[in-house]
């Protein structure tokens, strides 16, 4: 199975603040069809997840510009610029490219 | 796109349940569906999988005990849990397979499922 290994486990950030949270798996995403199958969802106190980035740097429909995603290969990273309190909540990465799919253990984030 | 999930509960060790997940919005039949699990306080399980043309993938920490299954005709989703164990416990959530694959784009609210004695 793919282990997806997720930096750091929490932070806090002030208001107007930028973070980036690391992603590593421990094997290369990039598919036989050559995507990059990385995904970032954010569940927000009390909810579902939701998706914000697919494939590395795609942003889902309605996300903010204030998130983006990069990365290649096995590296991948998440910045959020100009936090706002609706922000707060733990971020998962998560592969699609081979089953098993799996997740991170996610990244709390905190508003100071 | 909405996803409603019922069919959870308290149940013994060994015994059996069957989560159903109603899809609307969407043309249910023409998409793969997920179902995911979430242990309380602990991070997202992907459990199965199931195409459109009704394929099947699972994790093996639930094959040959959970069994997804849909019917387009009523655009529900299901999975029949059996022999059920103490670390099936969990929030059930279904999610529909993004349009690019390989992500999760919409999750229903999740159905809570105890497994204890």
């Amino acid at each position: 199975d793919v282990v997806m290994t997720q930096t750091p486990v929490s932070l806090s950030v002030s208001l107007g603040g930028q973070v980036s949270i690391s992603c590593r798996s421990s094997q290369s995403l990039v598919h036989n069809n050559g995507n990059t199958y990385l995904s970032w969802y954010l569940q927000k106190p009390g909810q579902s997840p939701q998706l914000l980035i697919y494939k590395v740097s795609n942003r889902f429909s309605g996300i903010s510009d204030r998130f983006s995603g990069s990365g290649s290969g096995t590296d991948f990273t998440l910045k959020i610029s100009r936090v706002e309190p609706d922000d707060l909540g733990v971020y998962y990465c998560g592969q699609g490219t081979q089953y098993p799919f799996t997740f991170g253990s996610g990244t709390k984030l905190e508003i100071k | 796109v909405q996803l409603v999930e019922s069919g959870g509960g308290l149940v013994q060790p060994g015994k059996s349940l069957k989560l159903s997940c109603s899809a609307s919005g969407f043309t249910f039949s023409s998409y793969g569906m997920h179902w995911i699990r979430q242990a309380p306080g602990k991070g997202l399980d992907w459990v199965a999988y199931i195409s459109s043309s009704s394929g099947t993938v699972y994790a093996d920490a639930v094959k040959g005990r959970f069994t997804i299954s849909r019917d387009n005709a009523k655009n529900t989703l299901y999975l029949q849990l059996n022999s059920l164990k103490s670390e099936d416990t969990a929030i059930y959530y279904c999610a529909r397979r993004g349009g690019m694959g390989g992500d999760f784009d919409y999750w229903g609210q999740g159905v809570m499922v105890t497994v204890s004695s």
